[in-house]
């Protein structure tokens, strides 16, 4: 069975500087999907960063990017610049066959000022 | 941002009564999915439907239902509740293969 792992219950950041969130997995399917989800406190669950297990480029949206490794099984998240807004949960998710996504527990990030 | 919607946002019940979430979405997304998250969890698969007349179980037992009768409409029904149903209801909607967008969730207490 697919697992997703995110080692770090909670995160600290400094307006401005960059944090890794860190995110692990486990399957054995060649071809599959990871995504990074955020919800911000009593808000939408919204979508930071998506990647395709077969493209080797790690995927990038203005201040997010991951760093992708398939032969680990390591999927991590890097925000840079970091701004109040971004305090949320963030999850990890991977999306196993039939379209079925597998979240880990989350990380809390908290950008404090 | 993706047009997806769920009522009621919040809703407070006591034990036994009969509930339905409400679930739509205006982007012709044949997938659409329920997700049961506890307070800062993780989100559990309990339903999904691939089409009109199609339903499924997820990864997670739960005694509600569903039913796709219409594209664009998933509504998920529990015949009578309990405080174990007590928590946060996502749906979310896709094409195949594609990423999921969610709507703002149902907070359900049942008391």
């Amino acid at each position: 069975a697919q697992t997703v792992t995110q080692s770090q219950p909670e995160m600290s950041v400094q307006e401005a500087e960059t944090v890794t969130l860190s995110c692990t997995y486990d399957t054995s399917e060649s071809n599959y999907y990871l995504f990074w989800y955020k919800q911000p406190p009593s808000r939408q669950m919204i979508l930071v960063i998506r990647q395709e297990a077969y493209k080797q480029q790690n995927a990038t949206e203005n201040r997010f990017s991951v760093n992708f490794q398939k032969a680990a099984k390591s999927f991590s998240l890097k925000i840079s610049d970091s701004q109040l807004g971004d305090t949320a949960m963030y999850f990890c998710a991977f999306m196993k066959q039939g379209n079925k996504l597998v979240f880990g527990a989350g990380t809390i990030l908290r950008v404090k000022s | 941002e993706a047009d997806i919607y769920q009522t009621p946002r919040y809703l407070v019940i006591g034990t036994g009564k009969k509930i339905t979430l409400e679930c739509s979405q205006t982007m012709g997304h044949d997938k659409m999915y329920w997700y049961q998250q506890d307070p800062g969890m993780e989100l559990h698969l309990i339903h999904y439907s691939y089409g009109v007349n199609s339903t499924e179980k997820g990864d997670l037992s739960s005694e509600s239902t569903v039913s796709r009768i219409r594209t664009e409409h998933f509504p998920l029904t529990l015949e009578s509740a309990r405080p174990s149903h007590t928590s946060q209801y996502l749906c979310a909607s896709s094409e195949y293969g594609a990423t999921q967008y969610f709507g703002p969730g149902t907070r359900l207490l049942v008391l």
